[in-house]
Parts: structure tokens; C-alpha cells; sequence
């Protein structure tokens, strides 16, 4: 089955840091991946995904950028960090074909 | 805006007593699913309901899904302290390309 891990679990960073959330993705190939940010108390706020190798699609305009340089690695990155890019990051992986997404433990930011 | 509302926002019962939570969203699907989240965790996957599908169960779950109202709702029964966690519904909507759109989420706390 296909297993889902996110690096580091926690990241505290100051403001005008730079970013780079890993997800990684073992057990299936070939799936659509897809990077979340949840806010305290609310829910999911989709931010790129991606069908392929090379292939991103952003959904909201910010200061963030997202990779997909493998099949099995999808890069969260920002080149300067603000405080409101703080919260939960969760990347999610669908299988082809399938309608169901499995995620990731997870990355807790705070930016201070 | 968010596709999917739950209702209520935040649930507490006692252990053994059904829980209901409610899901409004305003756009044809091609399906509905409900994932949990405990706290701090990556979200699982609960059920999935076709539009198609009227009802579906799986286990202690019961989920309804009525297209005409545009509404879903998650039944638990015979709850468990395990069973605290937060609840989200998320809508594959119909031309949405892959994506899930997730609701805000029911806060539900089953007490001994």
C-alpha cells in the first residue's frame, strides 16, 4: 500500500527565510500529488497539485512555489517567508484512476 | 468561498450516543467523501458516495447524500472517545479536474 512522508514534522522560521517542504511518496506510481495549508481550527486550503513529473498547477496566487522534479517527490518552496504563510502543510497523493486521497502526517510551520 | 459548509461546527456527546454532521455545497459533484482528522494528524479517509448514490455504510457509518438539497451528512453511531476528532467533508466536483474541495470541518468530542 502506498505510504506517504513529509519532512521535517515541525519548522519554526523567521520571516524572510527561505522554505523547502518535502513530501515523498512510496508503494504506487505515477499519482497525482497535492500540497494543502490548514489554518488553526479550519480547513483545507488546496495550493498546487500535480498530475506529473513537471507538471504544477497553482490555485491560489502567493508567495509559494511547488516541484515536482521525480515522480515520487513533490517540493514545497518560498523564496522569502511572511508571518500568514504559518499553519499546517499537507501533501495528499490520489492514485490514477481512483477518486480516494491519502495524506501525509504532515509539516507544522510557524513563522515568527 | 467554501464548497462544502459542515454543520454543526463543533458536536460534544457522550460515549454510546449517535453523532450527525451535516454537509452543504453548491455545485454539481461527482462524488462526496468524509475524511477524519485527529488532532495534529494527516487526514484518513472515511467514505466515499457517488452522486448516484443515495446511502452508504461502512462499519459504525452511515452516510446520506440528497443532490436535490445539495447536502450530505455523516451519521456515527454507538460512538467512542476514539471517535473524537474533526470531520471534513470534501466534494470532487464535476469538470474539477482531480481536486477535492473540503469543507470546515465538525469539531466532534465524545465524552466517558
Amino acid at each position: 500500500s502506498q505510504t506517504i512522508h513529509q519532512w521535517p514534522a515541525t519548522l519554526v522560521q523567521p520571516v524572510g527565510s527561505p522554505l523547502s517542504l518535502e513530501c515523498t511518496v512510496e508503494g504506487t506510481s505515477n499519482p497525482n500529488l497535492y500540497w494543502y495549508r490548514q489554518a488553526a481550527g479550519r480547513g483545507l486550503q488546496l495550493l498546487f497539485y500535480s498530475v506529473g513529473i513537471g507538471q504544477i498547477s497553482s490555485e491560489v496566487p502567493q508567495n509559494l512555489s511547488a516541484s515536482r522534479p521525480q515522480d515520487r517527490q513533490f517540493i514545497l518552496s518560498s523564496k522569502k517567508l511572511l508571518l500568514s504563510d504559518s499553519g499546517f502543510y499537507l501533501c495528499a497523493l490520489r492514485i490514477w484512476g481512483t477518486d480516494t486521497q491519502y495524506f501525509g502526517p504532515g509539516t507544522r510551520l510557524t513563522v515568527l | 468561498s467554501q464548497q462544502g459548509e459542515e454543520d454543526p461546527q463543533a458536536l460534544s456527546i457522550q460515549e454510546g450516543e449517535n453523532a450527525t454532521m451535516n454537509c452543504s455545497y453548491k455545485t454539481s459533484i461527482n462524488n462526496l467523501q468524509w475524511y477524519r482528522q485527529n488532532s495534529g494528524r494527516g487526514l484518513v479517509h472515511l467514505i466515499l458516495i457517488r452522486s448516484n448514490e443515495r446511502e452508504k455504510h461502512s462499519g459504525r457509518l452511515r452516510v446520506t447524500l440528497d443532490t436535490s438539497k445539495k447536502s450530505s451528512s455523516l451519521l456515527i453511531t454507538a460512538s467512542r472517545a476514539a471517535d473524537t476528532a474533526s470531520y471534513f467533508c470534501a466534494t470532487d466536483l464535476t469538470g474539477g479536474g482531480n481536486k477535492l474541495t473540503f469543507g470546515t470541518g465538525t469539531q466532534l468530542k465524545v465524552e466517558l
